[in-house]
């Protein structure tokens, strides 16, 4: 299968550590974002490549978190100092630049105590 | 800036009762709208959608939804639900902006949940 691929599937992390996510995206999708979703709550956009190029970011993501997309293919998502309200799903999608339609992966969950 | 409100956070129902899923949005240009469906730990599955034609749209396991442009809706339906069709579920909207690429804004997601 070539579906959108995220590993960890579930991290647990104590306060003040790094994480570090990583989204295979479809292989022929040029566009990649990744959203975060807090319990009972809808995905929230954290940021888009273009290729490699890192087209927008949002405002919720803060200096802490930094994105990746080294070349093209594969992003990381890079969360330094965790808090505790880091805590949610991790959610990556990747589409073609000719299309509306993104693909989700199943998530990375994120907790820390 | 575009933004989407479900308007029922939960929606009981019992199964083979029809079920009606309302969503409305708001934006200054024109837009693509999206029903997504979330099962428990999993991530979302693209039910239907809609970019432009006919604005009765149909998608995967009996859902369709109707775009609205005057009532700014695109409310999700389905005449006969099934146990398995328990789950959340998202609308979502993206507008025609190339600077946006094909981003997504997410309502809160509507809790459907179906008894026997």
């Amino acid at each position: 299968d070539t579906g959108v691929s995220q590993d960890p599937r579930h991290k647990i992390t104590k306060r003040g550590q790094n994480v570090t996510f990583r989204c295979d995206p479809i292989s022929e999708h040029n566009r990649l974002y990744w959203y975060r979703q807090t319990l009972g709550q809808g995905p929230e956009f954290l940021t888009y490549f273009q290729n490699e190029a890192q087209l927008e970011k949002s405002r919720l993501l803060s200096d802490r978190f930094s994105a990746e997309r080294p070349k093209g293919s594969f992003s990381t998502l890079e969360i330094q100092r965790t808090e505790q309200g880091d805590s949610a799903m991790y959610l990556c999608a990747s589409s073609q630049s000719t299309s509306r339609e993104l693909f989700f992966g199943e998530g990375s969950r994120l907790t820390v105590l | 800036a575009q933004s989407v409100t479900q308007l029922d956070s939960q929606v009981p129902v019992f199964e083979e009762a029809p079920v009606e899923l309302r969503c409305n949005y708001s934006s200054s240009v024109s837009v693509y709208l999206f029903w997504y469906v979330q099962y428990p730990n999993q991530g979302l599955q693209l039910l239907l959608k809609y970019l432009s034609g006919s604005t009765l749209v149909k998608g995967i396991n009996g859902f369709e939804a109707e775009f609205n442009k005057s009532q700014t809706s695109f409310h999700l339906r389905k005449p006969s639900v099934h146990i398995s069709d328990t789950a959340e579920y998202f609308c979502a909207v993206s507008e025609l902006r190339e600077t946006s690429g094909s981003r997504l804004t997410f309502g809160e997601g509507t809790q459907l949940t179906v008894n026997p």
